[in-house]
């Protein structure tokens, strides 16, 4: 079945610590992305990469790090500098000109 | 000025009512535009592509303006299912460049 996987569903960090999200894709999409959504609003793009071993911040891309050494993979990466990190995370991808395809998100919060 | 903006609701509409909900963008270079559904704490969900030529799909019709630079859906007949946030998704130009999510429109539809 093809789609996006993101994992874990639920994540809590603790201060200090740094996590990962986990997102990945067997579309064979070039393009990948990650947003933000806290509650009540739109969507806030992170970080992308439209090409393996290449990536671009996005609007908010402080506190927040990627990776993108394989087509199917792109693991976010929530620092400790990110000092709000409690929101809804969404991965997604797309091939050129078309819509994007959503991961079903991860959601975390601060312990 | 926001590149996309929309109405954020509620509209609070009777089933088997048509709503409308419009959805403006900045950039006139912008090329594709789509519409997507948002359930609360779920993924977005691509409801539809929009056309230059307006396109219709069921009960729901996308229509593009770029004179006016607005996209609008419109629902007819709706349904209690239809209650969710819809969200108008713009890209500023082709290829992988990243899309622009407006805040979303809230629909909720009551018996």
């Amino acid at each position: 079945d093809g789609g996006i996987t993101q994992s874990p569903k639920y994540l809590f960090r603790k201060e200090g610590q740094n996590v990962t999200l986990s997102c990945e894709q067997n579309l064979n999409h070039d393009a990948m992305y990650w947003y933000r959504q806290d509650p009540g609003q739109g969507l806030r793009l992170i970080y992308y990469s439209q090409i393996v071993n290449d990536f671009q911040k996005g609007d908010i891309a402080e506190g927040y790090s990627v990776s993108r050494e394989k087509k199917e993979s792109f693991p976010l990466t929530v620092t400790s500098a990110q000092k709000n990190p409690t929101a809804f995370y969404l991965c997604a991808s797309r091939d050129s000109n078309q819509p994007q395809h959503f991961g079903d998100g991860t959601r975390l919060s601060i312990l | 000025r926001k590149e996309v903006e929309q109405d954020p609701g509620p509209f609070n509409v009777p089933e088997g009512a048509t709503v409308a909900f419009n959805c403006t963008y900045s950039n006139s270079a912008s090329q594709s535009f789509f519409w997507y559904r948002q359930d609360c704490r779920k993924e977005p969900k691509l409801l539809m592509s929009v056309y230059s030529s307006g396109n219709e799909d069921g009960r729901f019709t996308a229509q593009l303006n770029r004179a006016s630079q607005y996209i609008s859906l419109l629902i007819r007949d709706s349904k209690l299912s239809d209650s969710a946030t819809y969200l108008c998704v713009v890209t500023p130009s082709g290829g992988y460049n990243k899309l622009i999510f407006g805040a979303g429109t809230r629909l909720a539809v009551h018996p």
